[in-house]
Parts: C-alpha cells; sequence; structure tokens
C-alpha cells in the first residue's frame, strides 16, 4: 500500500468510447503525475500537476486529458483512443517542487484499446 | 533530451551479487533514483543518490559517479523475492527513467 489508489485496474474500451482513469493519494502531497509504461520502454511523463496547476504536458496527444480537481485526485479522461494506447498508466505524487523528491506510484491502470 | 541506458536484463543464482549499471546525459541534474518494480505492482523507491560515493541501505547500495554520468544499483545476499525490474530515474527538474533491467533470480 503506497499511499495512491488508481481505478480501474484493468479496462478494456473500443476506439470510439470515452472513459477515465482515477488516481487519488493520501499523502498530502503537492505534486501529481501520469505516467505511460509500455513494454520495454522507459515510463513516458505526461502530465504533471502543482498545487492543482498542470505544470508540464510531455507532448501528449489531446484525446488524453487531464483534470485535476484539487491535490488529492486526478484524472486522466480518454477519448478516441488507438490501440498503441494500450499500456499501463501509473499515477505518482510527490510532496512538490523544488525538487522532484521521492514519487510514490499507484499500481497502475492496464488499458487495453480494441 | 535525456539518454539514461541500463542493461535489459540480468540472471544471478539465489545469495549471489548483481550489480546494475545506469549511465546518463541529461541536460540537469538533481539527483538519481532507484526504483524496484515487481510485475503487476507499482514502482517503490529503493534508493536516492545526489552527492558522488556509495550510498548503502541493507542489501541494496547504490553508488553516484556525476562527472561520469554512471550510477550502479549492487544487490547482495540475492533472495528470491528480489527477482523484478529495477529502475534507474534522473531527477532533472522532471524524473526521467531509464527502460528497467529485469532481474531474475534463479535458486
Amino acid at each position: 500500500e503506497t499511499g495512491v489508489t488508481q481505478t480501474p485496474r484493468h479496462l478494456v474500451m473500443g476506439m470510439t468510447n470515452k472513459k477515465s482513469l482515477k488516481c487519488e493519494q493520501h499523502l498530502g502531497h503537492n505534486a501529481m503525475y501520469w505516467y505511460k509504461q509500455s513494454a520495454k520502454k522507459p515510463l513516458e511523463l505526461m502530465f504533471v500537476y502543482n498545487f492543482k496547476e498542470q505544470t508540464e504536458n510531455n507532448s501528449v496527444p489531446s484525446r488524453f486529458s487531464p483534470e485535476c480537481p484539487n491535490s488529492s485526485h486526478l484524472f486522466l479522461h480518454l477519448h478516441t483512443l488507438q490501440p498503441e494506447d494500450s499500456a499501463l498508466y501509473l499515477c505518482a505524487s510527490s510532496q512538490g517542487r523544488e525538487n522532484t523528491g521521492e514519487l510514490f506510484f499507484g499500481e497502475g491502470s492496464r488499458l487495453t484499446v480494441l | 533530451g535525456q539518454n539514461i541506458d541500463q542493461p535489459t536484463e540480468m540472471t544471478a543464482t539465489e545469495g549471489a551479487i548483481v550489480q546494475i549499471n545506469c549511465t546518463y546525459q541529461t541536460s540537469g541534474f538533481n539527483g538519481l533514483f532507484w526504483y524496484q518494480q515487481h510485475a503487476g505492482e507499482a514502482p517503490t523507491f529503493l534508493s536516492y543518490n545526489v552527492l558522488d560515493g556509495l550510498e548503502e541501505k541493507g542489501r541494496f547500495s547504490s553508488f553516484l559517479s556525476r562527472s561520469k554520468g554512471y550510477s550502479y544499483l549492487l544487490l547482495k545476499e540475492l533472495q528470491m523475492k528480489d527477482s523484478a525490474s529495477y529502475l534507474c530515474a534522473v531527477d532533472d527538474y522532471k524524473l526521467s527513467f531509464g527502460a528497467g533491467t529485469t532481474v531474475t533470480v534463479r535458486a
């Protein structure tokens, strides 16, 4: 138990569906992150929120839309995805920035796009 | 951009020692992390180095040479539960990860 909870753990969707991934952290952190993990590839940073403000968008396609309503919750809205978007999506949190600091990861949402 | 290299796979015997190397070329440097990730689980923090030298934590040690852009993670007295992927990550005001090294421990 890392203090970061992600739901759903598994998601299968068609290319025309709209779905959302949810992340909640119970650590009192101020920074939250979305990472994409594909087999045999480095973790790819997608988005960073610091104190609810988006501070990083790593050239992510607009079919991925993040939302951070407060410091404890982070969403990733998915729309018109492609099969190559199938991956493990990891949420993480940290104290907040001066330095990245230690990241605390959720267990991930395994996404399959048909 | 960031370039972080580590071997893809390593295999070792229970009780042995394994050293996982990581080399990096980044535009900035604010520290280097090692994470462990068991299959189907979240990555978890193992170590952090910001100054040159060796940090020891039980059976695990991590070394950093900033001038060489080099780090290693040393796993001693290997146990079966150490079979996992080990991720090297460099803090350049955002954390950039290597592709991970899958370590398999054999009996």
